[in-house]
């Protein structure tokens, strides 16, 4: 199963965009990139996924390279609001093992006024 | 509303007992999960089910028992086997469904053995 890797902590200045990277060298064709965020001490919220192509919505936006190996969450205006622990997750969406979600240790997003 | 409900917030446990942990849903979702969070980390995987009746071990489940009787519930029974059971537990549930499905996850409960 495919595994990722987040640097553990960013800044971001309020008002700028926020481009959390994620890398998952090992992912397979079957497997989907989810990113949630978690504010401290509540259940972690579900905010947006792909499979190849980018995807926007009105939180934010994936970039997956065309490799697939890494990706990009990019929140275009951050507000205070949006520091918290963001996790990018792989999630096997058919075969084996399918359904199963595997979160790493996120990036903590640290927005300053 | 739809949604999934642990409880309870907080916990507390002498050493030595078993807890149970509850978890409710009323999405209709045939899968639920239970994650343990340690401070500063993230989710480890204790136990999934698919269907009722069903449940499957995660990464980390030592220590730990489900069952499964009802589509709606998954409870977690903490037992005095595990050795350190102090931590933050997440429940979620999600369709059972290939592609696109998206986990939903309760507020958690905060388990201390004192």
């Amino acid at each position: 199963d495919a595994k990722t890797t987040q640097p553990p902590s960013m800044d971001c200045a309020e008002g700028r965009a926020a481009n959390l990277p994620c890398n998952h060298s090992t992912i397979s064709g079957n497997e989907y990139v989810y990113w949630y965020r978690q504010i401290h001490s509540q259940g972690p919220q579900y905010i947006i996924h792909g499979l190849k192509n980018n995807e926007t919505n009105e939180m934010a936006s994936l970039i997956i390279t065309e490799d697939r190996k890494s990706s990009t969450l990019i929140l275009p205006h951050a507000t205070l609001r949006d520091t918290a622990v963001y996790y990018c997750i792989v999630r096997v969406a058919w075969g084996d093992n399918f359904n199963k979600f595997y979160f790493g240790s996120g990036t903590k997003l640290n927005v300053k006024p | 509303d739809g949604g999934i409900t642990q409880s309870p917030k907080y916990l507390f446990r002498k050493e030595g007992q078993n807890v149970t942990l509850s978890c409710e849903q009323n999405l209709n979702h045939d899968a639920m999960y239970w994650y343990r969070q340690d401070p500063g980390q993230g989710l480890r995987l204790i136990y999934y089910s698919q269907i009722v009746n069903d449940f499957q071990k995660g990464d980390i489940a030592e220590g730990y028992s489900v069952s499964r009787e009802k589509k709606e519930s998954f409870p977690l029974t903490v037992t005095s086997a595990q050795k350190n059971p102090t931590a933050f537990y997440l429940c979620a549930s999600s369709a059972w469904d290939r592609g696109h499905t998206e986990a939903f996850f309760g507020q958690g409960t905060r388990l201390t053995v004192v």
